[in-house]
C-alpha cells in the first residue's frame, strides 16, 4: 500500500538556522504531495504542496520539490523563526483515488532563540 | 480560519456510551472527510463522503459510523467507546473528491474516554 515516512523529531534549532525534514514515500502511481503543519492546540493547515514530478510547492520561506527518482519531498527552510514551531506532517493523496491524504507519523520542530 | 467547523471542541465520557460529532466543511465544499489523531496511530483516513454519499472507507472500526447530510454537514458516530478510541478527530472538507484538491482541516475534535 501507499505510505510516507518522516524523519523522527523532535528537530531542534537555533532561531535563523536553516532547516530540512526528510520526507519519502512508497505508492504506486504518482500521487500529489502535501506539507501540512499543526501549531500547538490547533487543526491542520496546508503549508504546501506539489502535484508532479519536479514541483516546487512553496509558502512562508518553506519549500519542498517533487522529486520522483528518489521518491522523496523534503522540506526545507533557509532561516526558522520561534514562530515555526510546529508539528509538520508529510502527505500523499491520488486524484480519482478518493483523494484520501496518507500521512506521515509527523516531525515536532522546536526553534529556541 | 480553515471555514471548517468541528463542534464539540472537548468531550469527555465514559467507556460503553456513544457520541456524535458534528462538521460543517467550508460553504461550497462537496466533500467530508474523517481523520483519526491518537498518539499510537498517528493521524489515520477514517472515511469519505461525498455530496452525500460514502465515497471511500479507511481504518473505521464497526463501531463507528457517519453520514453527511443534505445541508452537506456530516457526524461521526463513535459507539460502546474504549479507552483506546480517545483522540482528535478531525473533519476535512474540499470542494470535489477527484483531486488533489486540497483538503482544509477543522480545529478537531479531542474525546476523552475514562
Amino acid at each position: 500500500g501507499n505510505s510516507v515516512t518522516q524523519m523522527e523529531g523532535p528537530v531542534t534549532l537555533s532561531e535563523e538556522a536553516f532547516l530540512t525534514i526528510n520526507c519519502t514515500y512508497t505508492a504506486t502511481g504518482y500521487p500529489s504531495l502535501f506539507w501540512y503543519v499543526q501549531y500547538p492546540g490547533e487543526g491542520l493547515q496546508l503549508l504546501l504542496k506539489a502535484t508532479k514530478a519536479d514541483d516546487k510547492g512553496s509558502n512562508k520561506g518553506f519549500e519542498a520539490t517533487y522529486r520522483k527518482e528518489t521518491t522523496s519531498f523534503h522540506l526545507e527552510k533557509g532561516s526558522v523563526q520561534v514562530s515555526d514551531s510546529a508539528v509538520y506532517f508529510c502527505a500523499l493523496a491520488f486524484t480519482g483515488g478518493g483523494n484520501k491524504l496518507t500521512f506521515g507519523t509527523g516531525t515536532q520542530l522546536k526553534v529556541e532563540l | 480560519d480553515s471555514g471548517v467547523t468541528q463542534t464539540p471542541k472537548h468531550l469527555i465520557t465514559a467507556t460503553g456510551q456513544r457520541v456524535t460529532l458534528r462538521c460543517s466543511p467550508r460553504s461550497g465544499d462537496l466533500s467530508v472527510y474523517w481523520y483519526q489523531q491518537s498518539l499510537d496511530q498517528g493521524l489515520q483516513f477514517l472515511i469519505h463522503y461525498y455530496n452525500g454519499e460514502e465515497r471511500a472507507k479507511g481504518n473505521i472500526l464497526e463501531r463507528f459510523s457517519a453520514q453527511q447530510f443534505p445541508d452537506l454537514h456530516s457526524e461521526l458516530n463513535l459507539s460502546s467507546l474504549e479507552l483506546g478510541d480517545s483522540a482528535l478527530y478531525f473533519c476535512a472538507s474540499s470542494v470535489i473528491p477527484g483531486g488533489p484538491e486540497t483538503q482544509y482541516f477543522g480545529p478537531g475534535t479531542r474525546l476523552l474516554v475514562l
